[in-house]
């Protein structure tokens, strides 16, 4: 099946860095991709829709400014968090819906759990 | 976006058969209900996915009645390794459009 490929798998920072995290479809085309944050024992929740070529569409009450998504390529899209703060830390995960598919099926990352210290 | 509704936990001994039910009562026609499984720090996974009627596949079996307003994802025989959390989405067609969790059910298997 089509492989949906995050990095880092782990990061850990100090507060008010930047952190970029990627997500990749290896082996399809992706033309949207959506990304998720997670807490600890909760559901995952939608953050933003990366459109390759156009700006994000960002869920309510995420800041675009913060999150900064850029998706350049038919298979990468990126997520980096700005002037990262120890609230910002959770489980991010990215998805991808390939090409022609008319199911809704998406093929998700592996996750990337970010600590800010 | 139809929303789900999913039994927050469940529990079950090995080797039984597990089903849990997702009302989705506003789903739209051209909606595909999908079910995911998650284990802790990872991505959700793909199970099973369905439009009507019943789809099986070597992991899982899904039924959906006439109407579409529910569905049942049955898991035969679990293993602890079944554990996990199950998310029961509704969406499709158009590739733009995001998916959107729910709470999700926490199976527990014990032995």
């Amino acid at each position: 099946g089509a492989v949906v490929s995050q990095h880092p798998s782990r990061v850990i920072c100090k507060s008010g860095t930047s952190v970029k995290i990627e997500c990749r479809s290896l082996d399809f085309q992706a033309t949207t991709m959506f990304w998720y944050r997670q807490f600890p024992k909760k559901s995952l929740m939608l953050m933003a829709t990366s459109n390759e070529g156009s700006k994000a569409t960002y869920e309510q009450g995420v800041e675009k400014d913060k999150f900064l998504i850029n998706h350049a390529s038919l298979t990468l899209s990126t997520l980096t968090v700005t002037s990262a703060h120890p609230e910002d830390s959770s489980f991010y995960i990215c998805s991808a819906q390939g090409q022609g598919s008319n199911t809704g099926e998406l093929f998700f990352g592996e996750g990337s759990r970010l600590t800010v210290l | 976006l139809a929303k789900t509704t999913q039994p927050i936990s469940m529990d079950s001994y090995e080797g039984q058969e597990v089903n849990i039910t997702c009302s989705h009562n506003n789903i739209a026609t051209n909606d595909y209900i999908t079910w995911y499984q998650q284990f802790p720090s990872q991505g959700p996974r793909f199970i099973i996915q369905g439009y009507k009627t019943k789809v099986t596949n070597e992991v899982a079996s899904l039924f959906i009645p006439a109407d579409r307003k529910s569905s049942t994802l049955s898991l035969p025989r679990v293993s602890l390794s079944d554990t996990a959390v199950y998310y029961c989405l509704v969406g499709g067609f158009s590739g733009n459009t995001p998916l959107v969790f729910g709470k999700g059910t926490r199976l527990s298997v014990i032995a």
